[in-house]
């Protein structure tokens, strides 16, 4: 078993639809938790970022970890063509000396 | 927020020569920089740790003769990739984190590197 599994997808879903993005994980070591979205050949670039169980709030994205059942997603609202990108899901473990445990990546496409 | 620089971002090189890699960290000060490889439409495996002022520690399976990382610096990074072949060929991705802001990993914008 990986220790973080991501459906690779292709999701295609309307503009304006709701997305909702998924990672399970398998370690309870990992206490932090990002989401990063990454267009072709880019660097990712971080969307949210948090280390407690609940829900953060930044703009049309929301960030949901449940530690109890080692499960995280990540909801985008009013969903954009300019949204279409992969999107990865990031597991760390300690306070900044840790790489990160990358998902897959979920190709994601927002049709006009 | 914080920004990580990576240079250059596209190169091409022959079989069995180096490629250096840098990576700066332009607004703060990182004593750890990490290295990534990623595969096309794969992701980002962790390669190695950089810590300022001693040894990179390498993941499992990856060969530190191969992967040269220098950390000079609190803002500077370098992987060179020696004797370069093209199973090499991959987009290498450094990242850092400000640990004085609290915020999450930031990334550069990565670098292609294609072995001839």
């Amino acid at each position: 078993q990986k220790e973080v599994e991501q459906d690779p997808g292709p999701l295609s879903v309307p503009e304006g639809a709701i997305v909702s993005l998924n990672c399970t994980y398998s370690n309870s070591a990992f206490q932090y938790f990002m989401w990063y979205r990454q267009y072709s050949r880019k660097g990712p670039e971080l969307l949210m970022y948090t280390y407690s169980s609940g829900n953060k709030e930044d703009g049309r994205f929301t960030a949901q970890v449940d530690k109890s059942s080692k499960y995280i997603s990540l909801f985008i609202r009013d969903s954009q063509p300019s949204d279409s990108a992969t999107y990865l899901c990031a597991l760390g473990k300690g306070g900044g000396a840790d790489g990160l445990t990358f998902g897959k990546g979920t190709h994601l496409i927002i049709q006009p | 927020g914080a920004v990580v620089s990576q240079h250059p971002s596209r190169v091409i090189c022959k079989s069995g020569t180096s490629v250096k890699i840098e990576c700066r960290s332009l607004d703060f000060q990182a004593t750890t920089m990490f290295w990534y490889r990623q595969f096309p439409k794969k992701s980002l495996m962790l390669m190695a740790t950089s810590n300022e002022g001693s040894k990179a520690t390498y993941e499992q399976g990856v060969e530190k003769d191969k992967f040269l990382i220098n950390h000079a610096s609190l803002t500077l990074s370098t992987l060179t990739v020696t004797s370069a072949h093209p199973e090499d060929s991959s987009f290498y991705i450094c990242s850092a984190r400000d640990l004085g802001t609290g915020d999450g990993y930031t990334f550069g914008s990565g670098t292609r590197l294609t072995v001839v």
